[in-house]
C-alpha cells in the first residue's frame, strides 16, 4: 500500500507562488490525489483533486508527473490568510482506503 | 448550505462514563466517516462508513463504536472512555465520487 510523505513545514512570504510536494512512491494505477487544507481548530477543506497530468481551480493547481510517484500542490500569490496545514491524501485501492499524510504547515509571512 | 454537523462541539467527561457524538449531514452522502487529530500524528480514521447499516474499521478503531440506522447520521460511541482518547474529533463525509470530503467542525473531548 502507498505512504504519503511530504514536508513539515515550509514558509514563504505575501504575492509569492508556494510549492507543496508530497511523494507517494507506491502509488497504484487507480490511485487517487487529493489535498486538504485546515486552519486551528477547523476540519480540513478539499482544495483539489487529480489523477495524472495537471489539475486547475479557481484556488490551486495540482502537478502529477507521468510515473504519479509525486504531486505537487501550487498556490498562486499566497496571503497571509493561507496560513495553515496542507494535507496530501491518497484515495488507493478497490475500497478506496485514505492514505494521509502528516500535514505540511505553511506560514506567509507579510 | 451544505453542512456536515457535530454536538456537542465541546465535551469533558471522566472515564467509563458513556458518550455518544453525533454527527449529520444534509447532502445525501453515501460515505461517512470519523477521524481523530492529536499533535504529530495527523488525522487518523476511526471509522467509516459506505452506506446505511455498512460501516468498516478504519486505522485506529479500539474502544469506539459506530452505528449507521439513517443515511444522514453517524454517531460515535465510546462506552468506557480512557484518558487516551483524549482528542480532536472530526466526522466527514462524501459522495460516492468525486472524492471531496466535507468535514464538520470537530468535537474536541477530553477524558479525566
Amino acid at each position: 500500500l502507498a505512504k504519503t510523505t511530504q514536508p513539515i513545514s515550509m514558509d514563504s512570504y505575501e504575492g509569492q507562488e508556494v510549492n507543496i510536494t508530497c511523494s507517494h512512491n507506491n502509488i497504484a494505477t487507480n490511485d487517487y490525489i487529493t489535498w486538504y487544507q485546515q486552519f486551528p481548530s477547523q476540519g480540513p477543506r478539499f482544495i483539489i483533486q487529480g489523477y495524472k497530468t495537471k489539475v486547475t481551480n479557481e484556488v490551486a493547481s495540482l502537478f502529477i508527473p507521468a510515473d504519479r510517484k509525486s504531486s505537487t500542490l501550487s498556490l498562486p500569490r499566497v496571503s497571509l490568510s493561507d496560513t495553515a496545514v496542507y494535507y496530501c491524501l491518497l484515495i488507493a485501492g478497490n475500497n478506496r482506503k485514505l492514505i494521509w499524510g502528516l500535514g505540511t504547515s505553511l506560514a506567509v509571512n507579510p | 448550505e451544505a453542512q456536515v454537523t457535530q454536538n456537542p462541539r465541546y465535551l469533558i467527561t471522566v472515564t467509563g462514563k458513556k458518550l455518544t457524538v453525533t454527527c449529520s449531514q444534509n447532502m445525501n452522502h453515501e460515505y461517512m466517516s470519523w477521524y481523530r487529530q492529536d499533535p504529530g500524528l495527523g488525522l487518523r480514521q476511526i471509522y467509516y462508513s459506505m452506506n446505511v447499516e455498512v460501516t468498516d474499521k478504519g486505522d485506529v478503531p479500539e474502544g469506539y463504536k459506530v452505528s449507521r440506522k439513517e443515511k444522514r447520521n453517524f454517531p460515535l460511541i465510546l462506552e468506557s472512555p480512557s484518558p487516551n482518547q483524549t482528542s480532536l474529533y472530526f466526522c466527514a463525509s462524501r459522495a460516492a465520487y468525486p472524492y471531496e470530503q466535507y468535514f464538520g467542525p470537530g468535537t474536541r473531548l477530553t477524558v479525566t
